[in-house]
């Protein structure tokens, strides 16, 4: 079985440019997550989907990011405009909530972005 | 912010000796988990403990969880050069679906 796919891998941009990244979860997972992980950090939550609806975007600094899941399948987050604080690795993780309540949640190898 | 507090942040052992996490969190949990993320990879699941669960194995793997002093400890056993890596404790607090993820242990295993 195929795991999260996440593409590019790595991207580098100057600050003001904008960019974008791609998630493709696990077949079958109605829950896909976007996460920052700064360096030395662990992963902080940005946005969470069930099917194609955001159910919790709060961590989300909606003035220059936005996200969407057309379809409910694959996910496109984007930054516009990028800025120097802005790098760090974005991680994509998808999930099929299982009984109680507990879910294990699956991680694509992220994207790095470094903006200059 | 970052509920969870991993304890040692980096660690450094001789292959073979056995490695031991902790991770402390502030309120009350559904269950916590533990990850692996290898230098410039996703992270991995390895094991989720319930919080009436108080010890858990899995291979090598040894949790615990102590819910009366919200902690928690990841025992590896045997370690192996392959077991280089961070190891993140996360959370996942009473009724809600997220994850608060700790800031990681960098554990080395020296051959």
């Amino acid at each position: 079985e195929a795991g999260v796919v996440q593409s590019p891998r790595y991207k580098i941009i100057e600050k003001k440019q904008p960019v974008a990244f791609w998630c493709n979860p696990i077949s079958g997972h109605n829950t896909l997550y976007w996460y920052r992980q700064n360096l030395g950090q662990g992963p902080e939550l940005l946005i969470r989907y069930e099917n194609e609806e955001a159910v919790d975007d709060s961590q989300l600094p909606k003035d220059r990011f936005s996200a969407e899941r057309l379809k409910g399948v694959d996910s496109t987050l984007k930054i516009q405009p990028a800025e120097l604080g802005d790098s760090a690795v974005y991680l994509c993780a998808s999930s099929s909530l299982g009984r109680e309540g507990t879910d294990t949640q699956y991680f694509g190898p992220g994207t790095r972005l470094t903006v200059l | 912010s970052q509920q969870g507090e991993e304890d040692p942040q980096a660690l450094s052992i001789q292959e073979g000796e056995n490695a031991t996490m902790n991770c402390s969190y502030k309120t009350s949990i559904n269950n916590l988990q533990w990850y692996r993320q290898n230098s410039g990879r996703g992270l991995v699941h390895l094991i989720l403990i319930r919080s009436n669960e108080r010890e858990k194995h899995s291979g090598r793997l040894r949790v615990t969880l102590d819910t009366s002093k919200k902690s928690s400890s990841l025992l590896i056993t045997a370690s192996r050069a392959a077991d280089t890596a961070s190891y993140f404790c996360a959370t996942a607090p009473d009724s809600s679906y997220k994850l608060i993820f700790g800031s990681g242990t960098r554990l080395l295993v020296r051959p």
